[in-house]
């Protein structure tokens, strides 16, 4: 089995919201990731975390904000959104994060009003 | 630092006919090469992965590409396309030692009856 689950599929929040997404493997995967992608455009790596520690951070702006309770799931807080931060947010997982295959689920589409 | 080319933004191809779609990098090691394919609306899907080994590596869906080091390419081929595979498809290049996947820009498939 090489699912991904996010939830929720879509999302629309103000600009003064707080909200999270959230990812969930049970392949025993020890990397995680999150993409985003804006339409039309490829997806861009925002965070990874290998063994539940943060290793890659692509120079997020603070208002996302990453958590990985445990090797099985990993969240993104959202606060203070803008609108162009409207886009599709993607997670994948990988056995350990080196240089393994990236298995993704079918993210979540937000929009920020 | 590792990029990925796939020039061509959209193809046509009619139902049953042959596919070729179109990948370079540029990375100065040994790569490790995807093709991703996205439905609308939907999270990627593995195609295929060339790490090493046999140039030609066969995936789903009856998909195939060949890595060829001296052209820098790694083009995916279908030989009889069917409705079903119109899409958007992404070739990605990941780095030695890093967890990085980097992404082409895509190439929107759209097949005619």
């Amino acid at each position: 089995d090489t699912e991904v689950t996010q939830t929720p599929k879509h999302l629309v929040m103000g600009m003064t919201n707080k909200k999270s997404l959230k990812c969930e493997q049970h392949m025993g995967h020890r990397a995680m990731y999150w993409y985003k992608q804006k339409a039309k455009k490829p997806p861009e790596l925002m965070f990874v975390y290998s063994y539940e520690k943060l290793s890659i951070n692509e120079s997020v702006p603070s208002r996302f904000s990453p958590e990985c309770p445990n090797s099985s799931l990993l969240n993104l807080h959202l606060h203070a959104l803008q609108p162009e931060d409207s886009a599709l947010y993607l997670c994948a997982s990988s056995q350990s994060g080196q240089q393994e295959t990236q298995y993704f689920g079918p993210g979540t589409r937000l929009l920020v009003l | 630092a590792q990029s990925v080319t796939q020039p061509d933004i959209h193809i046509t191809v009619s139902e049953g006919a042959s596919l070729e779609l179109r990948c370079n990098y540029s990375y100065g090691a040994t790569p490790y090469l995807f093709w991703y394919v996205q439905s609308p609306g939907q999270g990627l899907q593995l195609l295929l992965k060339y790490f090493s080994g046999d140039t030609l590596v066969q995936g789903i869906k009856g998909f195939e590409a060949e890595f060829k080091r001296s052209q820098s390419s790694f083009n995916l081929r279908k030989p009889s396309v069917h409705w079903s595979d119109a899409a958007e498809y992404f070739c990605a290049v990941a780095s030695v030692g890093f967890q990085k996947l980097v992404f082409g820009t895509g190439t929107r498939l759209l097949v005619s009856p």
